[in-house]
């Protein structure tokens, strides 16, 4: 149980475009999902938080018109890098909590290259 | 802000020995803390985790152990293995509002055959 799934895998996209990924949690209802970012040989740093029906929380720093977060149902959030330059590249995780126990379960992320 | 710092930020280690890798809290009402082990290019996964009630947790060879007082918690891997390379990362969370984790560093961890 608590499976994430995330789409797609990998993506490559020229600067100026917009890309979106998506999350889903495959068995059970997700309350809440996180969405993270990794650069190579760096920690997750955590970007916001979404509720299923409310507008994301952003961590500071994050510009919130730059990466749209959408959490339209309790198994799908979205998050789309709008305008992506090449240093939006990075690993996008997010995660999934159930609202009953504190674990997050990850979803396997998106690489994403801009160029 | 909060933060959780976590050391080393490389560990090597022959077969068959011990690795403990530490992590200090700031947040004083964290009370939930997990450990997630991620390999190259692929998720974090869940490995253990401990709760402020409980001062040690043991799963076969791993152990987590948490000193409230100090802010201070240990992954503890016994009789390791090649397949325990990998990097660590601890965080701490608060168990109510969003769940939200402060990740630690991480540490890259080397079992050497």
């Amino acid at each position: 149980g608590a499976v994430v799934s995330q789409h797609p895998s990998w993506v490559i996209c020229k600067s100026g475009t917009s890309v979106k990924i998506e999350c889903r949690s495959l068995d059970f209802q997700a309350t809440t999902m996180f969405w993270y970012r990794q650069f190579p040989k760096q920690s997750l740093m955590l970007m916001a938080t979404s509720n299923e029906g409310s507008k994301a929380t952003y961590e500071q720093g994050v510009e919130k018109d730059k990466f749209l977060i959408n959490h339209a149902s309790l198994t799908l959030s979205t998050l789309t890098v709008t305008s992506a330059h090449p240093e939006d590249s990075s690993f996008y995780i997010c995660s999934a909590a159930n609202g009953r126990e504190e674990t997050q379960y990850f979803g396997p992320g998106t690489r994403l290259l801009v160029l | 802000g909060e933060n959780v710092e976590q050391h080393p930020s490389t560990l090597s280690v022959q077969e068959g020995d011990s690795a403990v890798i530490k992590c200090t809290y700031s947040d004083s009402a964290s009370n939930y803390f997990p450990w997630y082990k991620q390999e190259l290019g692929k998720r974090p996964q869940l490995i253990i985790d401990i709760r402020s009630n409980v001062g040690e947790k043991k799963d076969q060879r791993i152990a987590v152990t948490l000193n409230k007082t100090a802010k201070h918690f240990s992954l503890h891997i016994t009789e390791t293995q090649p397949e325990d390379s990998a990097v660590y990362f601890c965080a701490a969370s608060r168990t109510s509002g969003t769940y939200k984790y402060i990740f630690g560093t991480g540490t890259r961890l080397k079992v050497l055959a």
